[in-house]
């Protein structure tokens, strides 16, 4: 069965730090990555994606992901952190039927 | 740019009543989908929909759960008869295509609690 792990709850980060969210996956045949972000009060915002080709895929805000096909992981970066990239954030994998099978989320926190 | 909407975003109800939760997908979209997330836990699909009928649902949706699209922008989730346990934020999303990899937009949920 496809699943997705976040091993973080919570991820605190200084401003201007650069920052990781953890993601590692689990799925049979090809890997169809997302990552989304919720804000306070509002719905799952997409941030980025990985279907094929460069392991480094580019997103809103920023943001980057590498995919790493021996380690299983998607990890979410961004070289320098906002107080304003606090959040809820979530990684997904798409199975074979189209449905996102998520992670529990990671909650990161941006210190001024 | 364009949104997927949800109305209401809170809805409180009575368990055994009837709920009905709306949502407008992207316009040019063709794929919906419900979503939802149970407090302290994982978001879980429900169902996809495309050309008026089901595409996949997962064992959640029962026969307590029904989908519409009733007119040419709305799609409805409805939950015959609520029970405490159904009480979560409930997710609409849309796509453009069915394909591996395809992204689905999601609106900002309705926060369903069922007293």
């Amino acid at each position: 069965a496809q699943s997705v792990a976040q091993p973080e709850d919570q991820v605190n980060v200084a401003e201007g730090n650069p920052l990781t969210v953890k993601c590692t996956y689990s799925v049979s045949g090809n890997p169809y990555l997302f990552w989304y972000v919720q804000y306070p009060n509002r719905g799952l915002q997409f941030l980025l994606k990985y279907i094929t080709g460069d392991n480094l895929v580019k997103g809103s805000y920023g943001f980057e992901a590498e995919f790493n096909k021996s380690q299983t992981s998607f990890h979410l970066k961004k070289p320098s952190a906002l107080v304003s990239d606090s959040a809820l954030y979530f990684c997904a994998v798409m199975d074979s039927n189209y449905q996102l099978i998520w992670g529990a989320g990671t909650k990161l926190i941006i210190k001024p | 740019e364009p949104e997927v909407t949800q109305t209401p975003s809170h809805q409180v109800t009575q368990m055994g009543q009837e709920v009905i939760l709306r949502c407008v997908p992207i316009s040019n979209h063709l794929y919906f989908y419900w979503y939802r997330q149970i407090l302290g836990q994982k978001v879980e699909f429900l169902v996809s929909f495309y050309n008026n009928e089901i595409s996949e649902k997962s064992e959640i949706f029962d026969d307590q759960f029904s989908v519409e699209r009733p007119d040419g922008s709305n799609f409805t989730l409805k939950i015959r008869s609520t029970k405490l346990e159904d009480s979560a934020m409930y997710f609409c999303a849309s796509s453009e295509a069915l394909r591996s990899g395809e992204t689905q937009y999601f609106g900002p949920g309705t926060r369903l609690l069922v007293l």
